[in-house]
């Protein structure tokens, strides 16, 4: 199907492991962008790729990992998970830019016990 | 600097009354905004979006939104709630390198 799908849809783990979080899409877009959604803070930009082998960093990179071989793919990784990652994921991509509008994949639900 | 300002983080409406989400917005130029919908445990998913054409801008699901430049507002309308319409709505305005969330507002509908 096309679109933006995430994998896993929910992902328990324990502090200290590593975890990478899976983002696909199907529409080519140049833009993809990963967000972090928690209660009181919004959703905040971690990461993004202007196209495959060219990543940025975002508000808060601190702890998390990405990179992007192919255009379609954008892993996160969090190299050791801590408590306070504990969140929902949001991958997106836009076609035109930082600027413009996004679409987004379902989410990654995220446990770090 | 571009900002999003949702001027409430709460909204109730019974169902078949009218919905009204506001947002104001500052921007030192001509903006792009968008507003964009999350139903619970889902992503967020385009509601509608403006670009500097019409002021009145019509998206999916019924909504609409207009755009007054005199009061920097963009706020989300629409003149029959349903049951289905139960989420949490993002006002996002486009900034000089990124887009800007606002906090979001969830609209609750009675029945």
């Amino acid at each position: 199907d096309a679109g933006i799908t995430q994998s896993p849809r929910y992902k328990i783990t324990e502090t200290g492991r590593q975890v990478t979080l899976m983002c696909h899409q199907t529409w080519s877009h140049s833009y993809m962008f990963w967000y972090r959604q928690d209660l009181g803070h919004g959703l905040r930009l971690i990461y993004y790729s202007a196209a495959a082998d060219i990543t940025d960093k975002g508000e808060v990179p601190d702890g998390y990992v990405v990179s992007r071989s192919k255009t379609e793919n954008f892993p996160l990784t969090l190299e050791s998970a801590t408590r306070s990652q504990t969140s929902v994921y949001f991958c997106a991509s836009s076609e035109h830019g930082r600027h413009n509008e996004q679409f987004f994949g379902p989410g990654t639900r995220l446990t770090v016990l | 600097a571009q900002s999003v300002t949702q001027l409430d983080s709460h909204v109730s409406v019974s169902e078949g009354t009218p919905v009204l989400l506001r947002c104001n917005y500052s921007s030192s130029y001509s903006p792009s905004l968008f507003w964009y919908v999350q139903h619970p445990n889902k992503g967020l998913q385009l509601l509608l979006k403006y670009t500097s054409a019409a002021t009145l801008v019509k998206g999916i699901n019924g909504f609409e939104a207009e755009f007054k430049k005199s009061e920097t507002s963009f706020h989300l309308t629409k003149p029959s709630a349903h049951m289905s319409d139960a989420a949490e709505y993002f006002c996002v305005v486009r900034g000089d390198d990124k887009i800007i969330f606002g906090k979001g507002t969830r609209l609750h509908i009675l029945p």
